[in-house]
């Protein structure tokens, strides 16, 4: 079967960094997608890997293991508005089908 | 450019009722997806339609069903409505193609229907 692990919840200091994992098992890999989803909005995207090791994007980072079928996002100098969660999908196939998990609830303390 | 946009974007009915959703994907984008999303879990996927064809299905009933129009506009109907069928139904359309930025889905604000 197809899965998509990543923590529950986290919390951070603002200014701080934060690390996101996320590891999967799928039947196949063609993509991994990392978006932002603020309480009752939409998920925004931030991230794309396809291939291993780190993309920078300002203050948002996301790294790609394929070999151990494991991604993070990295979040530096924390702001309170990254108060979010945030979604790791992996695309599976040629068919582009997303497999989504369930998110990671990131609370930001002053 | 707009964005995508989703209609209505709250709805209330009541079980066994049927109800429509329509998604307009930002101009150009031909692949649409539908997917379900309830508190504390994973964004669902429901069904993905590329060029008037349903392209991709998820694990729902047939109670759940889509289609897309030539101008890639698309509806999703849900019928015999359960409670268990509150959610934010969001849609999320994309280009389509082998670039990272073509393949990447952009969100519409969601439908939000509460079954009664």
């Amino acid at each position: 079967g197809q899965n998509i692990d990543q923590p529950t919840e986290m919390t951070a200091t603002e200014g701080a960094i934060v690390q996101i994992n996320c590891t999967y098992q799928t039947s196949g890999f063609n993509g991994l997608f990392w978006y932002q989803q603020h309480a009752g909005e939409a998920p925004t995207f931030l991230s794309y890997n396809v291939l291993d090791g780190l993309e920078e994007k300002g203050r948002f980072s996301s790294f790609l293991s394929r070999s151990k079928g494991y991604s993070y996002l990295l979040l530096k100098e924390l702001q309170m508005k990254d108060s979010a969660s945030y979604l790791c999908a992996v695309r599976v196939d040629s068919n582009y089908q997303l497999i989504w998990g369930a998110g990671t609830k990131l609370i930001i303390k002053p | 450019k707009a964005g995508v946009t989703q209609t209505p974007r709250y709805l209330i009915k009541t079980r066994g009722q049927q109800v429509t959703l329509s998604c307009s994907p930002i101009s150009g984008h031909r692949s649409v997806s539908w997917y379900q999303q309830t508190p504390g879990q994973g964004l669902q996927f429901l069904f993905e339609y590329f060029s008037e064809t349903q392209r991709n299905k998820g694990n729902f009933p047939g109670r759940f069903s889509g289609r897309q129009f030539s101008n890639s506009r698309s509806e999703m109907n849900v019928s015999t409505l359960e409670l268990g069928d509150s959610a934010l139904y969001l849609c999320a359309s994309s280009l389509y193609g082998p670039t990272s930025e073509q393949e990447t889905q952009y969100f519409g604000p969601g439908t939000r229907l509460l079954v009664l």
